[in-house]
């Protein structure tokens, strides 16, 4: 399977807790979106990253949420001291070079807090 | 800032109905748009990308046009399905190629 893969698929965690979810998006792909999806809603946008630099951060990543991509290919995403608002699906995206501006996004990590 | 909208947000047909979902746009500089299909629990599956300079595309029985002048967009599935149902979400893109989505549309297409 050469699409974006994330892990874990579900995390449930209870209040206070760090949790961290990896992406590895689809091999050569530069560009790597992480997104916010709370239940009936649309996603969200949280940071976005061009190989390792990271270029935008949305007001909701408040500084409990840490994302990295250290080499430029997988990324991680750290939620420290959970809190319960934090529930929600976080979903990555990537998007190469050679693009056509379509975005393909992995099949998301479920968070529970508790 | 872009917002998008999406009406209805709920739909309910019977098998065999077209369809129109509608999307709605702030901005009318958007780079392009993209519409999606997600099941229950699961991640964004892209169904057809239009480019800001393009009107439409068509993907089997599915067809999306684009209006940047009026800031909309359509997606028309024809002769629905039972499988068809999930949640359709619209997304515009800007700025280093982020998307902002609605809120989606769910579809129960029934025998």
């Amino acid at each position: 399977d050469t699409g974006v893969s994330q892990d874990p698929r579900h995390k449930i965690t209870k209040r206070g807790q760090n949790v961290t979810f990896r992406c590895d998006p689809i091999s050569e792909h530069n560009r790597l979106y992480w997104y916010r999806q709370t239940l009936g809603q649309g996603p969200e946008f949280l940071t976005y990253f061009q190989n390792e630099a990271q270029l935008e951060k949305s007001r909701l990543l408040s500084d409990r949420f840490s994302a990295e991509r250290p080499k430029g290919s997988f990324s991680t995403l750290e939620i420290q001291r959970t809190e319960q608002g934090d529930s929600a699906m976080y979903l990555c995206a990537s998007l190469g070079r050679r693009h056509t501006g379509e975005l393909f996004f992995g099949e998301g990590s479920r968070l529970t807090v508790l | 800032k872009q917002e998008v909208t999406q009406i209805p947000a709920a739909l309910s047909v019977p098998e065999g109905e077209n369809l129109v979902l509608n999307c709605s746009f702030t901005d009318s500089a958007i780079y392009n748009l993209q519409w999606f299909r997600q099941d229950p629990g699961k991640g964004l599956t892209s169904l057809l990308l239009i480019q800001s300079s393009q009107r439409e595309q068509t993907s089997g029985r599915l067809n999306a046009s684009l209006d940047k002048s009026s800031g909309r967009s359509t997606l028309y599935i024809a002769a629905s399905q039972p499988g068809d149902s999930a949640t359709y979400l619209c997304a515009g893109k800007g700025g280093y190629n982020k998307l902002i989505f609605g809120a989606g549309t769910r579809l129960a297409v029934h025998p």
